[in-house]
């Protein structure tokens, strides 16, 4: 079965340093990886996704993640945080089989502080 | 483009009741819908997956005959939670594709769902 995991409940980082928020994933065969940002009290909003092609993905808001196949990863990236970039973050994967639904991670909480 | 609105956003109910939840696609048509909970500070977690004119498929440990969903066209999709109880309080979400070809998943605003 297809898994994410994001081994850090929490991320604090100062505005203006870089942030990286880390997913690991296990599937069969290649992976469909998406990022999603949620506010609080509200839904989630795509970020990015990898597909194939590019290991460097660019998406919203300044964000960016690699694809890593060697190191099963897919870890986001902000070269410079904002205060506003404090939000919950799910690292997610697309099952391969049946509905194709979104298998996520156990988000990880993103706070920047000014 | 691929919106997909909930309505109520808020909903307090008195248990023993039900309440309805609605998602709605506004401009794509939604072949499969998805249906989430969300506990606080936790992640989403899958209940019930919908393809229009079909009936819903639902994850292990959800009872059907509790949470109905219906998905009687391709830009509504609604979630009934009979006779509530307070441990059903939760953030429900939604989330609606337009093709099992298409990869991304376009999610609703949620609905905080307080049973009283």
């Amino acid at each position: 079965a297809q898994s994410v995991a994001q081994p850090e409940d929490q991320v604090n980082v100062a505005e203006g340093n870089p942030l990286t928020v880390k997913c690991t994933y296990s599937v069969s065969g290649n992976p469909y990886l998406f990022w999603y940002v949620q506010y609080p009290n509200r839904g989630l909003q795509f970020l990015l996704k990898y597909i194939t092609g590019d290991n460097l993905v660019k998406g919203s808001y300044g964000f960016e993640a690699e694809f890593n196949k060697s190191q099963t990863s897919f870890h986001l990236k902000k070269p410079s945080a904002l205060v506003s970039d404090s939000a919950l973050y799910f690292c997610a994967v697309r099952e391969n089989t049946g509905f194709q639904k979104l298998v996520f991670g156990t988000g990880t909480r993103l706070l920047v502080s000014p | 483009g691929a919106v997909v609105s909930q309505h109520p956003s808020r909903v307090i109910c008195k248990s023993g009741t039900s309440v309805k939840i609605e998602c709605r696609s506004l401009d794509f048509q939604a072949t499969t819908m998805f249906w989430y909970r969300q506990f606080p500070k936790q992640s989403l977690m899958l209940m019930a997956t919908s393809n229009e004119g079909s009936k819903a498929t639902y994850e292990q440990g959800v009872e059907k005959d509790k949470f109905l969903i219906n998905h009687a066209s391709l830009t509504l999709s609604t979630l009934t939670v009979t006779s509530a109880h307070p441990e059903d309080s939760s953030f429900y979400i939604c989330s609606a594709r337009d093709s099992p070809q298409r990869v991304e998943q376009y999610f609703g605003p949620g609905t905080r769902l307080t049973v009283t």
